[in-house]
């Protein structure tokens, strides 16, 4: 079974458009995560969510929201999408993140947006 | 600013060989450092996870170790195969309520047969 899983894998839009890329955990955890990469394969935290707070990036341009349905899913809408929004965007999910200990970060397989 | 760094960018090693992948970071106040594997068009798999209380972590062939007075990580792959080509993250958990993971730019590993 496929512990965290995203949709869709591949993604090509034109600028302007609005798109979500959707994630789903089946681990039971509380805390989800949205991370990017970019051309240079460099990975940054752009969310982090449980059912209690999110925390943005505060790089993260607000044309990119999250969205909860329930604990195991955690959407990115992004509207009007840039040229320089292209990259492989990372789910993750963890158990909740306690004062003294933290759990390891499983990712999911990454959905690669081009925009033309 | 936490800031990860690992060296080097790329290695290339003959099979059968030992080798260490380093990762520093620059702010000690850390919750666990995490070595992922990252393969060519693929996500991230979690090779080890050590804590912030622990020194070092083992599985299998590979093993880990955090110094955080000095902002070091370790990697040790020990007898390395060509299975073993992939690119290699560390990731260092910093401190707010949700646990954000700070990554190195990675060394990317190729073992030739």
């Amino acid at each position: 079974d496929t512990a965290v899983s995203q949709t869709p894998k591949y993604l090509v839009t034109q600028m302007g458009n609005d798109k979500s890329i959707k994630c789903e955990q089946n681990l039971g955890h509380d805390t989800m995560y949205w991370y990017k990469q970019d051309s240079k394969k460099f990975l940054k935290i752009m969310f982090s969510y449980n059912n209690k707070e999110l925390i943005i990036n505060e790089t993260v341009p607000n044309r990119f929201s999250p969205k909860s349905p329930d604990k195991a899913h955690l959407n990115l809408h992004i509207n009007s999408l840039e040229l320089g929004d292209s990259a492989v965007y990372f789910c993750a999910s963890s158990q909740a993140f306690g004062t003294s200990i933290s759990y390891e970060q499983y990712f999911g397989p990454g959905t690669r947006l081009t925009v033309t | 600013k936490q800031e990860v760094t690992q060296i080097p960018a790329a290695l290339s090693v003959p099979e059968g060989e030992n080798l260490v992948l380093n990762c520093s970071f620059t702010d000690s106040a850390i919750y666990n450092l995490q070595w992922f594997r990252q393969d060519p068009g693929k996500g991230l798999t979690s090779l080890l996870l050590i804590q912030s209380s622990q020194r070092e972590q083992t599985s299998g062939r590979l093993n880990a170790s955090l110094d955080k007075s000095s902002g070091r990580s370790t990697l040790y792959i020990a007898a390395s195969q060509p299975g073993d080509s992939a690119t290699y993250l560390c990731a260092a958990t910093v401190g707010g309520s949700q646990g954000n993971l700070i990554f190195g730019k990675g060394t990317k590993l190729s073992v030739k047969p």
